[in-house]
């Protein structure tokens, strides 16, 4: 089926340095997200994305968060500075539209040490 | 506040029975849950949908029973196969909100 391609995998950082993860999303969808997770438990909502702008964001998505697509390429999550609390894996998603079915990235493994 | 909540956090069965997940929800313009399944180091992968002017969908072995009124849902997997232990989200969007809100998750365990 579609596939969201996360890169990399696994990311060491030392805190207070700059780090940002890619996102590649299936093909034609419109609609992006970064969801985070902790030990494998709860996926919190970070933030949604829509043409070019964030949508919605959570509480979670602190100023040093920032995402983009810059001319239909990686969409990206930024974070700068990182803090030893931002240790988690870190989900992309995609869909077409609203309310239709959501297609998650394998995650990306951040430790910030 | 939660808006999606699930139960039991786990839940341990033995193979060839069936293993009942519970979901309920705050917000009733929510209409469309789905549930995703996802295996340790693996993103969560979609295994079944229903939207709420259904109250029921089956695939496979895999059956949600969807109650309107009472905010509620369930997942039933018949015939539950060890490759079936994993931990399942309940989740849920609606009106026309891009953001899907999950529940805690639980995590299924079947035994041979």
């Amino acid at each position: 089926g579609p596939k969201v391609l996360q890169i990399p995998s696994h990311q060491i950082i030392d805190m207070g340095q700059m780090v940002t993860l890619n996102c590649d999303p299936v093909s034609n969808h419109l609609y992006f997200y970064w969801y985070k997770q902790i030990l494998g438990q709860q996926m919190e909502f970070l933030v949604n994305f829509y043409n070019g702008k964030v949508m919605e964001k959570s509480k979670l998505f602190k100023d040093q968060f920032s995402v983009e697509r810059p001319d239909g390429s990686y969409f990206t999550l930024k974070i700068q500075p990182t803090a030893l609390e931002d240790s988690a894996v870190y989900f992309c998603a995609s869909s077409l539209g609203g309310s239709t079915e959501v297609f998650f990235g394998k995650g990306t493994r951040l430790t910030v040490v | 506040q939660q808006q999606v909540r699930q139960s039991p956090q786990s839940l341990t069965v033995w193979e060839g029975e069936t293993a009942i997940l519970n979901c309920s929800y705050e917000n009733s313009a929510f209409d469309y849950f789905p549930w995703y399944q996802q295996f340790p180091g693996e993103g969560p992968a979609l295994l079944i949908a229903i939207r709420s002017v259904s109250d029921k969908k089956e695939d496979g072995g895999f059956t949600i029973f969807f109650n309107k009124r009472e905010k509620n849902l369930s997942l039933h997997i018949k015939d539950s196969q060890p490759g079936d232990s994993a931990t399942y989200f309940c989740a849920a969007s609606g009106n026309n909100n891009n953001r899907i809100f999950f529940g805690d998750g639980t995590q299924l365990v079947v035994k041979p």
